[in-house]
């Protein structure tokens, strides 16, 4: 199993460009999610989904875009990017299923800088 | 909503010596579990240990275990036998186990934690 792959790994932005991040898991996994990570902070969630067409919003959802077609895949979309979004960005996921824990289970992390 | 509150920015341990990383939060929730993770500079999350909020006894994974006082909210992870490896940003972070909000993490600020050789 590849876990939670995450692409790229860098990118570098220009204010106004937009872009998509893409995660995928192969651990049949229902919920994935989206953190950022700003410098010497802890993750902050950005959106969510508990399955495939559902999706929803979390801590810092603005200029952000998501969607779930599929239960492998959760792009994130940076419509208009600003230097704000500067960050490093985590893709996670877990199963619900009853009293397995939730362990999230991470993917190596997207160092965006938007200039 | 949960809180999380990591009060040690920064923590320092003697390789072999053993190091507590305090966490307290708040929760409206009686069902939840916690976790602990790790990120070494790699920057890559790994799962330290898990808690289950219904289970008294507390969680130990080898040289790592946890202080889990439910009445107080807190959640402390000791480190027994520090070594260089265990040099990273800790986390703590709850979850709650059901409700609409299930799954959904709700991290700390870190803890730095140094190993001296």
């Amino acid at each position: 199993n590849a876990g939670v792959t995450q692409t790229p790994k860098f990118q570098v932005l220009k204010t106004g460009q937009s872009m998509t991040l893409q995660c995928a898991q192969d651990m049949n996994h229902e919920y994935m999610s989206w953190y950022r990570q700003d410098p010497g902070m802890g993750l902050r969630l950005i959106h969510y989904s508990v399955g495939a067409g559902i999706t929803d919003q979390g801590e810092v959802p603005n200029g952000y875009n998501v969607s779930r077609s599929t239960t492998e895949d959760f792009p994130l979309r940076l419509l208009s990017a600003a230097p704000s979004q500067t960050s490093v960005y985590f893709c996670a996921s877990s199963s619900l299923a009853f009293r397995v824990g939730y362990e999230q289970y991470f993917g190596p992390g997207t160092r965006l800088t938007v200039t | 909503a949960q809180t999380v509150t990591q009060s040690q920015p920064e923590m320092s341990v003697q390789e072999a010596e053993t190091v507590t990383l305090s966490c307290t939060y708040d929760t409206s929730e009686s069902d939840y579990y916690l976790f602990w993770y790790k990120q070494p500079p790699s920057r890559q999350m790994i799962l330290v240990i898990r808690q289950e909020a219904y289970k008294q006894q507390n969680a130990t994974e080898n040289r790592f275990s946890v202080n889990f006082q439910k009445a107080a909210k807190s959640f402390s992870l000791k480190i027994s036998d520090s070594q260089l490896g265990d040099a990273a940003m800790y986390f703590c972070a709850p979850t709650n186990a059901g409700g609409t909000s299930y799954g959904k993490l709700t991290f700390g600020q870190g803890t730095i934690l140094t190993v001296h050789p």
